[in-house]
Order: structure tokens, then C-alpha cells, then sequence
């Protein structure tokens, strides 16, 4: 299967902790994206690494990539309660589909 | 910002019934999807579409779901006798080109099938 699977399920942190998040996948990949979901509502993209990328930043994100080990992590610095939120990987390799993980759902309190 | 619309945000339905979902994707993007999402489970890809024809899809995608850009600006998702298990939130998404980049998704359409 070409799906990421997110580790852990579920993350509980305070208010400026930061939160990380791993993604493993199995097969070879030409990117690897991050999306976030609010409750009930669409996806928004966050970050995009390709495949011969090991880490990438966008403000408070943080990416990496290990392709040996087929996984990649997310971490978010210095949180706040708008990061509540689920986070998805998904996987890019023919530019045709995404396959999407079961996703980590991120609470962050105040 | 540009932004990907669907219409209608909910569809509820009885079993059996045809339902189309609609979808507007950003004016400039050459490349359209479908995604679905069942309730607490992963989001699933079901079809791409290209120049005017059907990319790839996936299992899911049978012979009950048809896609179409019947104009320059609108790509559907047709389910043709919809069953209970076709419940779920459906995602478009567009893309501006071909090979790596960010797929920007719609609001979704939650369809309710009863």
C-alpha cells in the first residue's frame, strides 16, 4: 500500500510545547505532503517535501524526510490552541493521487 | 486568495437516487480530483482528471461514479444509485500542473444517504 500511517493517533500538549508527529509509508514516493483539517471542515495544505529532500521549514514547521526508512515527521514549534487540529500525510507518486494516512489529531491547551 | 467552491455543503438522499456534487476549481489549474472521507477514517483519493479524461482512479470508483467538466468551469461527481455506504464527505481539488505541488482542496459536501 502507498499510504502514510501516522504516529501517534492523537496528541494532547500545552500552550507552547511543541508537538511531533511521524509518518511512514511504503513504497517509493515523489513527495510528501502535510494537510491539516479543523473539525469537519476541508484540508489545507501545509508542506510539501520531495523526495530528495531531507528537512524543510515554514514558519513553525518543520519537516523532515528519511526515505531509507520510508518515514517522514512534522513539528510544530511553540503551539497554540488555533494548531487544535487533525494532521494528515499523504503520499505523491505518479502525480496523479495523494494517499492519505489516518492522520494525527493534534489538542493543544490553553 | 483563489479557492476551490463545492455546492451543495450537505446533500442528503434516499438510497437508490442519483445525486450529483459539484465542484468549481481554481480558473488556472489543468489537473481535478475527488477525494472522499467516511466518518473517523482516512481521507480516500477516488479520481483524477485530465485534459478532459479520467486519469487514474481507484477501486472505489466503479461503475456507479462518473466525473465530468461539462464547461470551462465546473467538474462533477455523479453517483448514479447511491447505497448507504456512499455516506461520507466528499473533497475536490485542484492542482495547477503536472508533477509535484500542493493539491488545494475544497469545503467539502457532506453527503447523507438514508
Amino acid at each position: 500500500s502507498q499510504q502514510g500511517e501516522e504516529d501517534p493517533q492523537a496528541l494532547s500538549i500545552q500552550e507552547g510545547e511543541n508537538a511531533t508527529m511521524n509518518c511512514s509509508y511504503k513504497t517509493s514516493i515523489n513527495n510528501l505532503q502535510w494537510y491539516r483539517q479543523n473539525s469537519g471542515r476541508g484540508l489545507v495544505h501545509l508542506i510539501l517535501i520531495r523526495s530528495n529532500e531531507r528537512e524543510k521549514h515554514s514558519g513553525r514547521l518543520r519537516v523532515t524526510l528519511d526515505t531509507s526508512k520510508k518515514s517522514s515527521s512534522l513539528l510544530i514549534t511553540a503551539s497554540r490552541a488555533a494548531d487544535t487540529a487533525s494532521y494528515f500525510c499523504a503520499t505523491d507518486a505518479n502525480d496523479y493521487k495523494l494517499s492519505f494516512g489516518a492522520g494525527t489529531t493534534v489538542t493543544v491547551r490553553a | 486568495e483563489p479557492e476551490v467552491t463545492q455546492t451543495p455543503s450537505h446533500q442528503v438522499t434516499q438510497m437508490g437516487q442519483e445525486v450529483i456534487l459539484r465542484c468549481v476549481p481554481i480558473s488556472n489549474h489543468l489537473y481535478f480530483y475527488w477525494y472522499r472521507q467516511i466518518l473517523g477514517q482516512k481521507v480516500e483519493f477516488l479520481v483524477s482528471f485530465y485534459n478532459n479524461e479520467i486519469s487514474e482512479k481507484s477501486e472505489i470508483f466503479d461503475d456507479q461514479f462518473s466525473v465530468e467538466r461539462p464547461d470551462g468551469s465546473n467538474f462533477t461527481l455523479k453517483i448514479r444509485s447511491t447505497k448507504l455506504e456512499d455516506s461520507a464527505m466528499y473533497f475536490c481539488a485542484s492542482k495547477v500542473a503536472v508533477g509535484p505541488g500542493e493539491q488545494y482542496f475544497g469545503p467539502g459536501t457532506r453527503l447523507t444517504v438514508t
